[in-house]
């Protein structure tokens, strides 16, 4: 069974603008969450989403939002990049009722 | 407030001999916790977990011990490798709802070192 997979891998943007990021769950798993990773402040949950609905969400600005599709794929968006946005952003999925999360490699994301 | 502690940044160990990476938490209502590999640029790779109504998990060379009434966990790996080397996370999650729903929250990681 494939992994999680996520795209684009390295993305270099200005500030000011915007970016949108990908990811494709493992297939039958329901549930994403994505994650900000930084070196100041570790691995921070961003929101989860579920049958196209968001059911949580971290302590990150509005200019942070995702969605989910029909098929369990989910994008998240961040507006008006600041240069504390560069970070690794990870996504995970899980099974409805499992515990365990499975992460894919990360879109490295550097604002200049 | 940092509610998953891992108080030992880095660990070397000599291969062959056993690792032992902390983790302590403070969030009472946690049930399940996880530990993860990382490398660099990568994303977290699953290792084992323990849910809060056991206290000892193994699988292969890792073994993960949870004492509740002192809110610690530790991951144990013997014998360790060299392939071994990266940073290590404990995580934690409590029973899905409301603002629970898919949220880990993660230590600050330990960075292991095994020496051939």
């Amino acid at each position: 069974k494939a992994g999680v997979t996520q795209t684009p891998r390295y993305l270099i943007k200005t500030r000011g603008q915007q970016v949108t990021l990908s990811c494709s769950p493992i297939s039958g798993h329901r549930s994403v969450s994505w994650y900000q990773q930084t070196p100041g402040q570790g691995l921070q949950f961003l929101f989860e989403y579920f049958s196209e609905t968001q059911r949580n969400k971290g302590n990150f600005p509005g200019r942070f939002s995702g969605r989910q599709f029909s098929n369990s794929r989910s994008e998240m968006n961040v507006s008006t990049l600041e240069l504390g946005d560069s970070a690794l952003y990870l996504c995970a999925s899980k099974i409805e009722g499992g515990e365990t999360q499975y992460f894919g490699p990360g879109t490295r994301l550097l604002v200049l | 407030d940092q509610q998953v502690k891992q108080n030992s940044p880095s660990l070397s160990v000599q291969e062959g001999r056993i690792s032992i990476l902390n983790c302590d938490y403070t969030n009472s209502m946690f049930d399940y916790f996880l530990w993860y590999k990382k490398y660099p640029a990568e994303g977290p790779t699953f290792l084992i977990s323990i849910s809060s109504i056991k206290d000892k998990n193994e699988d292969g060379r890792f073994t993960v011990f949870l004492n509740k009434s002192a809110k610690h966990l530790s991951l144990h790996i013997v014998p360790s490798q060299p392939g071994d080397s990266a940073v290590y996370f404990c995580a934690a999650s409590t029973l899905p709802g409301g603002t629970s729903y898919g949220k880990l929250t993660f230590g600050q990681g330990t960075i292991l070192t095994v020496h051939p």
